[in-house]
């Protein structure tokens, strides 16, 4: 267990909607990352967050959102869904002035 | 997104043979990281890497940093069934705020 956790684990969703996956770091961790991980593509780095301000972007689409609470928690808005964006959504964090970044266990997002 | 080149893409192997794996990029990193990952699990680190040259050991595997610093390599001695999973090298270049760029990964099934 790394310490994060993600909700839901699994969702099923139509085309053209919307979903948000939750993600709280380790306790104290203030940075977040998110991850989307595709058979065809691998692990793609989407966005982090700091504290609860933005960081650092990645290939995170327009159609995708994230945010960080002051309560350090984290959500990933993922609206208009196409079949593509099916994946393995993953959130990670790091501890302040540390080296090693913990994955949660993910949520595996199907669009149908 | 930007990738590294990680080979190969799946190993099967007899219990107890050694493994190599690597991953070579066009761009430099200051940081080279090696994680696996299991069904159900987000990645895991294994090794970290920070200097050109750096050999590091955990137990059974060995990885090391490549001289030009665009190149890295994990071992495994060895190997048990425990050691199946899918193997992910990713290289952080410097003030990247950890946006790491990852490899594919080595998927690994070690025959008992």
């Amino acid at each position: 267990d790394s310490g994060v956790t993600q909700t839901p684990k699994h969702l099923i969703t139509a085309t053209g909607q919307r979903v948000t996956l939750r993600c709280s770091p380790r306790s104290g961790d203030l940075s977040v990352y998110w991850y989307q991980q595709s058979l065809d593509q691998g692990l793609q780095f989407l966005i982090q967050y700091y504290n609860g301000e933005e960081r650092a972007k990645g290939n995170i689409l327009e159609r995708f959102s994230a945010q960080q609470f002051p309560d350090l928690h984290s959500e990933l808005n993922l609206s208009s869904l196409e079949l593509g964006d099916s994946a393995l959504y993953f959130c990670a964090s790091t501890e302040v002035g540390g080296n090693t970044i913990y994955f949660g266990e993910g949520s595996w997002l199907t669009v149908v | 997104g930007q990738q590294l080149n990680q080979s190969p893409q799946s190993m099967f192997i007899q219990e107890g043979e050694d493994v190599s794996m690597n991953c070579t990029s066009s761009s430099i990193f200051n940081t080279w990281l090696w994680y696996k990952q299991e069904p159900g699990e987000g990645p895991v680190l294994l090794i970290a890497l920070y200097k050109a040259g750096e050999l590091t050991s955990n137990g059974r595997l060995t990885a090391q940093f490549g001289i030009t610093r665009k190149d890295s390599f994990l071992n495994i001695s060895a190997s048990i069934p425990s050691d199946v999973g899918i193997y992910f090298c990713a290289g952080e270049a410097a003030g990247n705020n950890r946006k790491l760029i990852w490899g594919l990964g080595t998927s690994l099934a070690v025959n008992p």
